[in-house]
């Protein structure tokens, strides 16, 4: 039974770039979050998709999107890169009916 | 004033000695309770959920007290392993978002 995977593993952009990260959730789960969690830090919630849809957002700019595909697979974008970008970014995933959410092992986002 | 509060520790903890550790929450609608367990440069890791009435699991116990909003941690007999960051999430009952506060760090030594 696989977790939750990411892709990629790293990546390094140079500001005002776009980037796409990747997530494919851990079987039977229908729902995708996106973390942002900076150095010391602990996560912060962007955004959450279920139904190919954005369910709830946190307190990130438009800049922020994402997608959901029939699958549940999962994409983050990030346009105009700023270097407070640079981050882990954390998806999970859970059952539309469970509160418990599992993560994947991040992409780390170094913007230069 | 965050909605999770911990103390960042660290927490430096000879093997085999209990330690204990608290999180403090600012929603009182706040329905759902964890700890999660990180490690340097990894993901989080659902370690336990924490129930109203308590709940253990092995050599971790966790309590909940909702009159004065704070969720705490305890691990007895501990191991080498256990050095982590520990973080305290919060699950509003507005939905499935997860809070988490800034994690606690535990070192435990020889």
């Amino acid at each position: 039974d696989a977790g939750v995977t990411q892709s990629p593993t790293h990546l390094i952009k140079t500001r005002g770039q776009q980037v796409t990260l990747r997530c494919s959730p851990k079987s039977g789960h229908d729902t995708v979050s996106w973390y942002q969690q900076a150095l010391g830090q602990g996560p912060q919630f962007i955004f959450q998709y279920y139904e190919e849809e954005e369910r709830q957002r946190g307190n990130f700019p438009d800049r922020f999107s994402g997608h959901q595909f029939p699958n549940y697979s999962s994409e983050l974008n990030v346009n105009a890169l700023l270097l407070g970008d640079s981050a882990l970014y954390l998806c999970a995933s859970s059952p539309r009916t469970g509160y418990e959410q599992y993560f994947g092992p991040g992409t780390r986002l170094t913007v230069t | 004033r965050k909605e999770v509060e911990q103390d960042p520790g660290p927490f430096n903890v000879p093997e085999g000695a209990t330690v204990a550790f608290n999180c403090t929450y600012s929603n009182s609608a706040s329905q759902s309770f964890f700890w999660y367990r990180q490690d340097c440069r990894k993901e989080p890791k659902l370690l336990m959920s924490v129930y109203s009435s308590g709940n253990e699991d092995g050599r971790f116990t966790a309590q909940l007290n909702r009159a004065s909003q704070y969720i705490s941690l305890l691990i007895r007999d501990s191991k080498l392993s256990d050095s982590a960051t520990y973080l305290c999430v919060v699950n509003h009952s507005a939905g499935n978002k997860l809070t988490f506060g800034g994690g606690t760090r535990v070192l435990v030594k020889p």
